[in-house]
């Protein structure tokens, strides 16, 4: 499986906290990808990394990514009970095909 | 909000019944992707299609079969539906998969084969 995996499973932080997942991978990519899925519906893109960079922002969210070790994080900052969500991770790779973590449930309590 | 329909949305079937689920998209994207996610493994690709009647294979194609007979539509059909095959399936586009392009997904198809 060229599945990544996503670490914690589940996380549960209170308001104003920050929040902070973990991507591995396991091939080589052109890009990292970050969705977030509220439950019941699709995903939706957050942010994208390339593979030669090494951290992006975007308002609350901040991205890593360390190609040496195959892994990126996602870290939201300020948290609040809207983020509350799934977080997938999503490698792209030149065969045009996009490959998801297992993912990260995310619970802010207010 | 990308213009992505899936149908139907919700759909109870029996083992050994052939199901078709549909997605179509008025973005005029040219990649169109089928995953199915169940708990535990995240979201899976099982088809995609990079243009008219150009499709490829997925890590999880066994019992699916895909179409793209125009630009807007991305049939996936489930021959003869299994248990197994009880999952949330959606269906995502993309204009530019490469450097910067990104995923719009469907809002999901839930497929319940008793």
């Amino acid at each position: 499986s060229q599945q990544g995996e996503e670490d914690p499973q589940a996380l549960s932080i209170q308001e104003g906290e920050n929040a902070t997942m973990n991507c591995s991978y396991k091939t080589s990519i052109n890009n990292l990808q970050w969705y977030r899925q509220n439950s019941g519906r699709g995903l939706v893109h957050l942010i994208l990394i390339r593979s030669n960079e090494r951290e992006k922002h975007s308002g609350r969210l901040r991205v890593t990514l360390d190609t040496s070790k195959k892994s990126s994080s996602l870290l939201i900052t300020a948290s609040r009970a809207a983020d509350t969500a799934s977080y997938f991770c999503a490698t792209y790779n030149t065969g045009n095909q996009f490959y998801f973590g297992t993912g990260t449930s995310l619970t802010v309590i207010p | 909000d990308a213009g992505i329909t899936q149908s139907p949305r919700h759909k109870v079937t029996e083992t050994g019944t052939p199901v078709t689920l549909r997605c179509h998209q008025t973005e005029n994207h040219r990649y169109m992707y089928w995953y199915r996610q169940d708990p535990g493994h995240g979201l899976r690709l099982i088809h995609y299609s990079y243009g008219v009647k150009d499709t490829d294979k997925g890590e999880v194609s066994d019992g699916y079969s895909v179409s793209r007979s125009k630009t807007e539509d991305f049939l996936l059909t489930l021959e003869s539906a299994t248990s197994s095959q009880t999952s949330v399936y959606f269906c995502a586009i993309s204009g530019r998969p490469g450097d910067t392009g990104e995923l719009f997904f469907g809002e999901g198809s839930r497929l319940t084969v008793l």
